[in-house]
């Protein structure tokens, strides 16, 4: 157990719907990190927020926005959803910003009809 | 549980033997690498990592090699077992990057009893 929660564990939706991910990082952590994994792409970096900052960004739609919030839980939200958004969507999060491992919660399945 | 990268390539190795997982990286201001195990259904659990002033790092049963002049990272798997079974990700992170992983496409790694 990495200690990372993430709900729900699966989401079917249909194309043009909006939902959000929840993920609650390891005690003591003030990184949060969300991943994109999809078949063909692997796991693609989507953003970053440490201390409810956001700190860096990847390959993150403008459709798909995050925030983390005072009590350090933050959530993704997947906005005018695409057949091409199905994919599993991870949270990580570490202590700080520098170079260290990241923990991994067990993913939300984002399954778009 | 989940298919993840149905197209990795793998390897296949029998109980008992010992395991070589390869990974060429990209960037070659790269400091920091990380291998990752990802089962069926979960998400990526760390598994050893090393930074670019080292050539090799031991933990339980997995030494990991980085060969800064080609770029590549290897992770051993000593006495391989059933329980070895999942898929393997290298990740590095560029210098000045905080702690913005990049990861590699993943190896299958299969183990026969």
């Amino acid at each position: 157990d990495s200690g990372v929660t993430q709900t729900p564990k699966h989401l079917i939706t249909a194309t043009g719907q909006r939902v959000t991910l929840r993920c609650s990082p390891r005690s003591g952590d003030l990184s949060v990190y969300w991943y994109q994994q999809s078949l063909d792409q692997g796991l693609q970096f989507l953003i970053q927020y440490y201390n409810g900052e956001e700190r860096a960004k990847g390959n993150i739609l403008e459709r798909f926005s995050a925030q983390q919030f005072p009590d350090l839980h933050s959530e993704l939200n997947l906005s005018s959803l695409e057949l091409g958004d199905s994919a599993l969507y991870f949270c990580a999060s570490s202590s700080g910003t520098h170079p260290q491992p990241q923990h991994f919660g067990d993913g939300t399945r984002l399954s778009i009809l | 549980g989940e298919s993840v990268g149905l197209h990795l390539p793998t390897l296949s190795v029998q109980e008992g033997d010992n395991s070589i997982i390869n990974c060429a990286y990209s960037n070659s201001a790269s400091d920091y690498f990380i291998w990752y195990k990802q089962e069926s259904g979960k998400g990526p659990q760390f598994i050893i990592d090393i930074r670019s002033n080292m050539d090799k790092r031991q933990g339980q049963r997995v030494t990991v090699l980085l060969n800064k002049t080609v770029k590549h990272l290897s992770l051993q798997i000593a006495a391989t077992q059933p329980g070895d079974s999942a898929v393997y990700f290298c990740a590095e992170i560029p210098r000045n990057a905080g702690n913005m992983l990049t990861f590699g496409g993943g190896t299958r790694l299969m183990v026969k009893p």
